[in-house]
């Protein structure tokens, strides 16, 4: 089975702070995504990437960086976490490509306060 | 830009009755996904459409897809509790993947 893993869960953090959120698969996949859900919004695409060191800008980039160092490991930063980033993040990802089934992480509840 | 709007947004229905959740995106595109997402919990993958006319079926569950009409619908057959929860289409654009707003339905008993 995919795993896709997001080690923190839930965090509280202060604004101002810079938030790493950080996000490992399991199935040697190619592409890579961070979405942000917002109730009424639907799923947001961040940031993805489709190669080692590659990225490429969302739908909602402002705010946000990601890195992408090993094939594997997918990290969304917020050089300075502010309010309105509170939210959940939920991390994904698929076969090289276009088109294949994206498979996501447990998702990483933040609070700015 | 690719856009997925789905409807109705809140659908509250009781068990045993039938009922269509719609999918309708904008541009071409012959691949389209459904998730399910239980509260608190992350995006289950249902089914993937590949292609025009495609239909796929699980248990009270069938989805299909019409890629001229950019249209995808969601049948649930004789609802039970189970299937309360948020169900959400995404379609597949050159290495994106834009997703719906999400369909959160609730089944009473």
């Amino acid at each position: 089975d995919v795993k896709v893993t997001q080690s923190s869960r839930y965090l509280v953090k202060r604004t101002g702070e810079k938030v790493f959120l950080e996000c490992v698969q399991d199935m040697d996949h190619e592409n890579m995504f961070w979405y942000r859900q917002d109730p009424g919004l639907g799923l947001r695409l961040i940031y993805f990437s489709y190669d080692v060191k590659m990225k490429e800008k969302g739908d909602i980039p402002e705010g946000y960086s990601v890195s992408r160092e090993k094939k594997e490991r997918f990290s969304l930063i917020l050089e300075s976490a502010s309010t309105n980033q509170t939210s959940m993040y939920l991390c994904a990802s698929s076969q090289g490509g276009s088109g294949n089934t994206i498979y996501f992480g447990e998702g990483s509840w933040l609070t700015v306060v | 830009e690719l856009k997925v709007e789905q409807n109705p947004l809140f659908l509250s229905m009781q068990e045993g009755k039938n009922y269509t959740i719609y999918c309708n995106y904008s541009t071409t595109s012959d691949r389209l996904y459904w998730y399910r997402q239980d509260p608190g919990k992350s995006l289950e993958s249902l089914f993937v459409l590949l292609s025009n006319g495609a239909v796929k079926q699980e248990g009270r569950l069938m989805a299909s897809l019409d890629t001229k009409a950019r249209l995808s619908t969601l049948h649930i057959t004789a609802a039970v509790h189970d299937l309360s929860a948020t169900y959400f289409c995404a379609v597949a654009g050159t290495y994106k993947y834009i997703f719906g707003t999400g369909t959160r339905l609730k089944v009473l008993a």
